[in-house]
């Protein structure tokens, strides 16, 4: 069956550096998302991709956030300057019909 | 936006024991959906069940959508149930809006 797939299930690093998490979405799906939870709390939308666009973000998604569709595979997102509140576990989802199917996620944590 | 609770937050059982799982959102929805996030952290998906009901195995899930609220049913409860589970609703747009989750260790 297919699945959403993440690339790094964990990644480390120091305030201010930039990271990109990676996604490859379900073939054929057209819609895109990105979610986070940080640790003991609910899942939030961050951003949601259609058509080569953003086509909604949350408060939560600001300046520091950004999201490319680089290929016809992957979808990135990347986090410019990142913040001690930025560690959160990180999910992709993609969307066919109406069903979201998330990928395991990338676990961040920021020092 | 719309909200979403669920209820009970906690939930301990014995193996075997069955249960059932609430959520209530607050608006018109036109998208339901139920996960369930193992200890590793993965969602997995349960259930697409905007209205009626459905069943995969011991689970089942049943959607009233006019009275705005889905129940997840577990019967026969076992440790790999363990996790917690949420709800998770669209209303405008395409985004999802999680519920708080309700926590479930099943113990042998």
């Amino acid at each position: 069956e297919p699945e959403v797939t993440q690339t790094p299930s964990h990644q480390v690093t120091q305030m201010g550096q930039e990271v990109i998490l990676r996604c490859v979405p379900i073939s054929n799906h057209l819609y895109f998302y990105w979610y986070r939870q940080i640790l003991g709390q609910k899942v939030e939308f961050l951003v949601s991709f259609y058509n080569n666009e953003i086509s909604e973000k949350s408060e939560i998604f600001d300046d520091q956030f950004s999201v490319e569709r680089p290929d016809g595979s992957n979808f990135t997102l990347k986090i410019r300057s990142t913040k001690l509140e930025d560690s959160a576990m990180y999910f992709c989802a993609s969307m066919m019909g109406e069903t979201q199917y998330f990928g395991p996620g990338t676990r961040l944590l920021v020092l | 936006g719309i909200q979403v609770e669920q209820s009970p937050p906690d939930l301990i059982l014995q193996e075997g024991a069955n249960s059932t799982l609430r959520c209530n959102f607050s608006d018109s929805v036109n998208n339901l959906q139920w996960f369930h996030q193992n200890p590793w952290g993965q969602l997995i998906n349960l259930f697409y069940i905007p209205s009626g009901t459905k069943q995969n195995g011991r689970l089942s899930a049943t959607t009233v959508a006019t009275e705005r609220y889905s129940l997840l049913y577990i019967s026969s409860s076992q440790t790999t149930d363990s996790g917690v589970y949420f709800c998770a609703v669209k209303a405008a747009g395409n985004k999802l809006t999680f519920g708080g989750g309700t926590r479930v260790l099943v113990k042998p």
